[in-house]
């Protein structure tokens, strides 16, 4: 099986601009995931879709959204960029339908840099 | 809330020496644990799991014991190699939070292995 993929693997923008980050998940999963990678922060959950609909979120502000769509590809949105912005956002996907906890598989990440 | 402790790095070991990095956790459930490497300029792989007390995850010569009373998950290896070279982290995840996809980190430990 494919693993997940992120696209675009890297990204430069400025402040106040906004971007999108794209994921899609092992070929059958239906969740995915989202964190962000910082090296003050570490590693924080974004948020999780399964299924179309946002089922988790973590501790960010409403800057960052996202959707997933019905092959349950996902995008996630940035908007307003700040500098602190900058840093690895990865993507895991699992299968989402067990009801105990379930193996997270990551993508490579996109490293967005804001200037 | 859920937190995941590791020992301070780096750690820098020479090739066939042991390993151990401490990873504590605090949660309110019975989590499952997890043991990600994160390779130079790459996602996140699965290195091991254990889901309950006593668990004993392996996988590349790691292992991992879930130990409940006193709220570890030790990674070990025998003798490491130059390859083993990369940044570790410790997770959890905790059904009573109801976000089963949910992955609490620690900060990592960057582990350097010299010849």
């Amino acid at each position: 099986k494919a693993g997940v993929t992120q696209t675009p693997r890297y990204l430069i923008k400025t402040r106040g601009q906004q971007v999108t980050l794209s994921c899609s998940p092992i070929s059958g999963h239906r969740s995915v995931s989202w964190y962000q990678q910082t090296p003050g922060q570490g590693l924080q959950f974004l948020f999780e879709y399964f299924s179309e609909t946002q089922r988790n979120k973590g501790n960010f502000p409403g800057r960052f959204s996202g959707r997933q769509f019905s092959n349950s590809r996902s995008e996630m949105n940035v908007s307003t960029l700040e500098l602190g912005d900058s840093a690895l956002y990865l993507c895991a996907s699992s299968p989402g339908t067990g009801t105990g906890i379930e193996t997270q598989y990551f993508g490579p990440g996109t490293r967005l840099l804001v200037l | 809330g859920d937190s995941v402790t590791q020992m301070e790095g780096p750690v820098t070991l020479s090739e066939e020496a042991f390993l151990t990095i401490n990873c504590t956790y605090t949660a309110t459930g019975y989590p499952s644990l997890f043991w990600y490497v994160q390779y130079p300029g790459e996602g996140l792989q699965l290195l091991l799991k254990a889901t309950k007390a006593d668990d004993k995850g392996s996988n590349k010569g790691f292992e991992a014991t879930y130990r409940k009373e006193t709220t570890s998950f030790h990674l070990e290896k025998g003798s490491v190699q130059v390859s083993d070279s990369a940044v570790y982290f410790c997770a959890l995840s905790d059904p009573s939070t109801g976000a089963n996809s949910k992955l609490t980190f620690g900060k990592g430990i960057t582990l350097s292995v010299r010849p």
